[in-house]
């Protein structure tokens, strides 16, 4: 059963606190995406990645940092939470060539 | 760059089907997504079609295409309680990151 899991389904963090949000694919896939949704918003692409190390700025990447050290995980970083950053965040996976993109459950992050 | 529109509320009552619209922006699109998210979980990925396509049928869901238009509707027949969830339409072109829609959120009345 292919999986996409992220560590946390629910953080709450302080205003300025450093927050990792992790995520892991057990399937090889080349393409990994971080996302955050709010309500009345959908989804946003925040970053990408298309291989080991590389990363690609997505539609929102202000506040955030990405890290992708290895093929099967890719990590969100807020390096200075803000009240503005509580959401939703969702990561996917997707290889190459094919159609469909696998999520996580989602980690409900709140910053107080 | 592409971009994906779609109503937020749709309410039906049970036993009668559902139609969800959407319309993009980029033609080069080459593949067009419905996802569902139920209540507190991740995306599921429901069904797809690729731009060469007019029609899909898989059960009770219908996709129809209109490239000339770029609008994309997703049609549930025979909708049930267990339905009602968010549906994003998406749009990408092979590697490229999915574009979602806003979602449109489903009720449906027993």
């Amino acid at each position: 059963d292919v999986k996409v899991t992220q560590s946390s389904r629910y953080l709450v963090k302080r205003t300025g606190e450093k927050v990792f949000l992790e995520c892991v694919q057990d399937m090889d896939h080349e393409n990994m995406f971080w996302y955050r949704q709010d309500p009345g918003l959908g989804l946003r692409l925040i970053y990408f990645s298309y291989d080991v190390k590389m990363k690609e700025k997505g539609d929102i990447p202000e506040g955030y940092s990405v890290s992708r050290e290895k093929k099967e995980r890719f990590s969100l970083i807020l390096e200075s939470a803000s009240t503005n950053q509580t959401s939703m965040y969702l990561c996917a996976s997707l290889q190459g060539g094919i159609t469909e993109a696998f999520f996580g459950q989602g980690t409900r992050l709140t910053v107080v | 760059g592409e971009d994906v529109e779609q109503s937020l509320f749709l309410s039906v009552r049970e036993g009668d089907s559902s139609v969800i619209n959407c319309t993009y922006t980029d033609s080069s699109s080459t593949y067009l997504y419905w996802y569902k998210q139920e209540p507190g979980a991740g995306l599921q990925l429901l069904t797809y079609i690729f731009s060469n396509m007019d029609m899909k049928q898989d059960q009770r869901l219908t996709v129809l295409l209109n490239k000339k238009d770029k609008h994309l509707s997703l049609r549930i027949a025979d909708t049930q309680t267990g339905d009602s969830a968010i549906y994003f339409c998406a749009a990408n072109s092979g590697n490229t990151p999915l574009v979602f829609g806003k979602g449109t959120r489903l009720s449906v009345i027993a």
